[in-house]
């Protein structure tokens, strides 16, 4: 079965603070894509970034930075020095290539709330 | 491009009403597919299309119907719209299937008393 796990709801930081959002997944199959979006309080979700399961390097974007890390299936996110236009929903999900290949799991979210 | 649209952004329904949710897209995507977010649960995948004439179900399919007669229109029929159907809908298109890169419409609010 395929699953994605965000365990953190909400989380508040004071703007200049780094935060790191948590991701854990579960898949049996060996090939298989992970994802972050970003969906801000006007609604819509944009697109942050696209990780394949034989590719575990760290990814750095401006003032985002992703982890990935297979041996305990998560793959974190970490905003440094966070900013108020940061405050959103972020959501981590999975596609598997074998199994349900055309299904997008999504985890639940994490509300992240910078305060200035 | 506009990208992916969606009509309308809000909707009140009667229990039992039936109505469409309009979805289009201009990138020439092959792949469609339609999600609901509820609060605490995320967004889960309804139906989805990988091309002109071909449709599947997704994780939660039942009360809603699709077709896709072209490539860049994907409407999302409630049958007999239930207040459990009260939710958010978002349309989604990409190149290739679920694993690439989605782009999302603004969504559409549908509420069902």
């Amino acid at each position: 079965a395929q699953k994605v796990t965000q365990a953190q709801t909400e989380i508040s930081v004071v703007e200049k603070e780094d935060v790191t959002l948590d991701c854990v997944y579960e898949t049996r199959d060996t090939t298989y894509y992970l994802f972050w979006y970003k969906q801000p309080p006007s609604g819509e979700l944009v697109f942050l970034i696209r990780r394949n399961s034989f590719d575990e390097q760290n990814e750095i974007s401006g003032r985002y930075s992703w982890n990935f890390q297979k041996s305990t299936s998560s793959f974190n996110f970490t905003i440094t020095a966070s900013q108020v236009v940061d405050s959103a929903v972020y959501f981590c999900a999975l596609s598997s290539h074998q199994t349900g290949a055309n299904n997008l799991f999504f985890g639940t979210g994490t509300r992240l709330t910078v305060i200035p | 491009n506009a990208g992916v649209t969606q009509t309308p952004k809000f909707q009140v329904l009667k229990t039992g009403q039936s109505m469409t949710l309009q979805c289009a897209q201009d990138m020439n995507h092959e792949y469609m597919s339609w999600y609901r977010q509820d609060p605490g649960m995320g967004l889960r995948l309804i139906h989805y299309s990988v091309g002109a004439g071909i449709t599947d179900q997704g994780e939660v399919p039942n009360g809603y119907n699709v077709s896709r007669s072209t490539t860049e229109d994907f409407p999302l029929r409630l049958l007999s719209a239930a207040p459990s159907q009260t939710s958010v809908y978002f349309c989604a298109s990409s190149v290739g299937e679920s694993s690439y890169e989605q782009y999302f419409g603004p969504g559409t609010r549908l509420t069902v008393t």
